[in-house]
């Protein structure tokens, strides 16, 4: 099992531009989350996805959206790169009923806005 | 409201017993976590505890609870090189199971 797995690894983007990440849940798992951690700080709650809908989102704006898809891999989308984009973006997935104790985060993609 | 805090660095020496402390302010906390991150690495839940427990033990780590001063802390024992991390506290709220919220995290250095 490959557990979580982001792409890419690494980015670095202009200002202004959009960037897409991706996220495949670990096997059995049909909910997948997302969380920006800037450096220096804990992550932040973005929002979760679920039978591929949005089923909750953080104090992010309009600029942050997401997919997904049938398979429950998902897609981070961000518009309008900002500066303070610039951060490690990690993925979670977990089962609708196993609640964060049996959620499992990748490795992340680091995210670089110049 | 939402607010979880931590103090951001700690420094032990290897074989004693490290002790990470975290301070919550939402009373409608249900689960608490602790996660581990080393470097370029994403999150590594390590245990977690039910907000009725007062304590949960585990191999070397050992999670206190204290509800009322809304403080959770974690004890490593017998500290080793490879636990050189950021440990981070996080709980998530009965009305909403679903969110994780975390602190700032703290940087734990072993040193020989």
């Amino acid at each position: 099992d490959a557990g979580v797995t982001q792409s890419p690894t690494h980015l670095i983007k202009t200002r202004g531009q959009q960037v897409t990440l991706r996220c495949s849940p670990k096997s059995g798992h049909d909910t997948v989350s997302w969380y920006q951690q800037a450096l220096g700080q804990g992550p932040q709650f973005i929002f979760q996805y679920y039978e591929e809908e949005e089923r909750q989102r953080g104090n992010f704006p309009d600029r942050f959206s997401g997919h997904q898809f049938p398979n429950y891999s998902s897609e981070l989308n961000v518009n309008a790169l900002l500066l303070g984009d610039s951060a490690l973006y990690l993925c979670a997935s977990s089962r609708p009923t196993g609640s964060n104790t049996e959620a499992f985060f990748g490795q992340g993609t680091r995210l670089t806005v110049v | 409201g939402e607010d979880v805090e931590q103090s951001l660095f700690l420094s032990v020496r290897e074989g004693d017993s490290s002790v990470i402390n975290c301070t919550y302010t939402d009373s409608s906390s249900t689960y608490l976590y602790w996660y581990k991150q080393e470097p370029g690495a994403g999150l590594q839940l390590l245990t977690y505890i039910f907000s009725n427990m007062d304590m949960k033990q585990d191999q070397r780590l050992t999670v206190l609870l204290n509800k009322k001063d809304k403080h959770l802390s974690l004890r490593i024992a017998d500290t080793q090189t490879g636990d050189s991390a950021i440990y981070f506290c996080a709980e998530t709220q009965s009305y909403n199971t679903d969110k994780l919220i975390f602190g700032t995290g703290t940087r734990l250095q072993v040193f020989p």
